[in-house]
C-alpha cells in the first residue's frame, strides 16, 4: 500500500538553526510531492510542490525541499527558523491511475521554534 | 477569491448520531476531497469527489460516505457516531480535471475544518 513517512514527530529547535525534516513515501510509479504548513490556528496552506524537472524545488518562506528518487525521499529544509516556522508540517504524495488521484499525508512534525 | 469553507465550525454529538457535514469549494473547483485529522494519525484521506462522482475512496467504513451537488458543493455524512470519530474534518478543493497528466498535482486549498466530538 502507498504510503508516507515522517520520521521527526516532533522538533524542537532555537531560531537561527538549520531545520530538516525528512519525509518517505513508498511508491513504484509517478509521483508528484509536496509539503504543506499548517501554523497554528490557520488552515492548511501549501509550502512549495515538485512535479518534474529539477528535483531542487523552492517554496515560500525560504523553505526548500529535494526529491530523490532513488531513495524516495522528499525533505525538507530551511537554513535558518524563525519563531513564525513554529507550525505542524505534513508531507504528501499523489498518484493514482487515469482519471484518478488521491493525496496520501504523512503523520505530520511538529516544530517549535525556541525564540 | 473566497477560500474554502466548512460548516459548521464545531459539532458535539452523542453515540449512534448521524452528522453531515457541508463544504463550498473555491469557485469553479470541480472536485472536493475529505480528510480526517487527529493527533498521531496526520490526515487520512476519505475521499474525493470530482463533477458529482466519487472518483476515489479511502479506507473508512461504509458510515462514513458523501456526495457532491451540480454547483460543487459536497457533503459528508457519518451514520452511528462512534468515540472514535472525534476529529477534525477537513475538506480540501482543487481545479483537478481528471486524467493522469492534468488530475495529479493539482494543489488542494484547505478549508478551515469542522471539529467534532461524539461524546
Amino acid at each position: 500500500a502507498q504510503s508516507v513517512s515522517q520520521h521527526n514527530h516532533h522538533v524542537i529547535l532555537s531560531e537561527a538553526a538549520s531545520l530538516e525534516l525528512g519525509c518517505n513515501y513508498s511508491y513504484g510509479g509517478t509521483v508528484n510531492l509536496f509539503w504543506y504548513v499548517q501554523y497554528p490556528g490557520q488552515h492548511l496552506q501549501l509550502l512549495l510542490k515538485y512535479f518534474s524537472g529539477d528535483p531542487l524545488v523552492k517554496g515560500i518562506k525560504g523553505f526548500e525541499a529535494e526529491f530523490i528518487k532513488s531513495k524516495f525521499s522528499f525533505n525538507l529544509r530551511k537554513p535558518s527558523v524563525q519563531w513564525s516556522d513554529t507550525a505542524e508540517y505534513f508531507c504528501a504524495v499523489t498518484s493514482g491511475g487515469s482519471g484518478t488521484y488521491k493525496y496520501i499525508f504523512g503523520t505530520g512534525t511538529r516544530l517549535k521554534v525556541l525564540a | 477569491k473566497a477560500g474554502v469553507t466548512q460548516t459548521p465550525r464545531y459539532l458535539i454529538k452523542t453515540r449512534g448520531q448521524q452528522v453531515t457535514l457541508s463544504c463550498s469549494p473555491i469557485s469553479g473547483h470541480r472536485s472536493v476531497s475529505w480528510y480526517q485529522q487527529t493527533p498521531g494519525q496526520g490526515l487520512q484521506f476519505l475521499f474525493e469527489y470530482f463533477s458529482e462522482t466519487q472518483r476515489n475512496k479511502g479506507n473508512f467504513p461504509g458510515r462514513f460516505s458523501g456526495r457532491q451537488f451540480s454547483n460543487s458543493r459536497s457533503e459528508m455524512n457519518v451514520s452511528t457516531l462512534e468515540l472514535g470519530d472525534s476529529a477534525l474534518y477537513l475538506c480540501a478543493s482543487s481545479l483537478a480535471k481528471g486524467g493522469v497528466l492534468s488530475g495529479r498535482g493539482n494543489e488542494q486549498f484547505f478549508g478551515p475544518g469542522t471539529r467534532l466530538t461524539v461524546l
